[in-house]
């Protein structure tokens, strides 16, 4: 069974520009959350996206957005991008018997 | 709002030996607490987990322990190996949310 795939693995982004990052969940899983990973914060909670709808949204700025498509596949937005971005995005699949399964993470740096 | 504290932040044994990792969390709807390994340049891989209705479950040489009236979960490793080096992250579901409220982590090292 395949697991969580991300991509891409690693960016590098300017102040201000905006970036696109993709996660695709395990094959019959529909929830898809994403969460972001820093040295001083740890992991921090995003957003969950179940069947195409966002259900919980944690506390970040607007900056941050989401979206869930018909297949289950997800991809999170940050537009306006700040150094304090700099992180590993993980996205998560999850369902009631398997619990939460994360990818590898995108390493965003943010210059 | 909602939090889960862990402890010890960090913890050296030697090979062989017990570790013990603790989780306190807050919120009284949560009924499912996994742990995560992390190692350098991976994302977390679920090791175990436990649902408030069991008090203890085991797989080999890890096993979790839950006290909900204490709010208290633990991690228990026996018999260490260099190979349990990693990070380990306790969690808590918020309620039925969908989404889980992370401990700090604790840098394991098993020296041989």
């Amino acid at each position: 069974k395949a697991g969580v795939t991300q991509t891409p693995r690693y960016l590098i982004k300017t102040r201000g520009q905006q970036v696109t990052l993709s996660c695709s969940p395990i094959s019959g899983h529909r929830s898809v959350s994403w969460y972001q990973q820093t040295p001083g914060q740890g992991l921090q909670f995003l957003f969950e996206y179940f069947s195409e709808t966002q259900r919980n949204k944690g506390n970040f700025p607007g900056r941050f957005s989401g979206r869930q498509f018909s297949n289950s596949r997800s991809e999170m937005n940050v537009s306006t991008l700040e150094l304090g971005d700099s992180a590993l995005y993980l996205c998560a699949s999850s369902s009631a018997e398997y619990g939460y399964t994360f990818g590898s993470g995108t390493r965003l740096t943010v210059v | 709002g909602e939090n889960v504290e862990q402890h010890p932040s960090t913890l050296s044994v030697q090979e062989g030996d017990s570790a013990v990792i603790k989780c306190t969390y807050s919120d009284s709807a949560s009924n499912y607490f996994p742990w995560y390994k992390q190692e350098l340049g991976k994302g977390p891989q679920l090791i175990i987990d436990i649902r408030s209705n069991v008090g203890e479950k085991k797989d080999q040489r890890i096993a979790v322990t839950l006290n909900k009236t204490a709010k208290h979960f633990s991690l228990h490793i026996t018999e260490t190996q260099p190979e349990d080096s990693a990070v380990y992250f306790c969690a808590a579901e918020r309620g039925s949310q969908g989404n889980l409220i992370f401990g700090k982590g604790t840098k394991l090292s098993v020296k041989p």
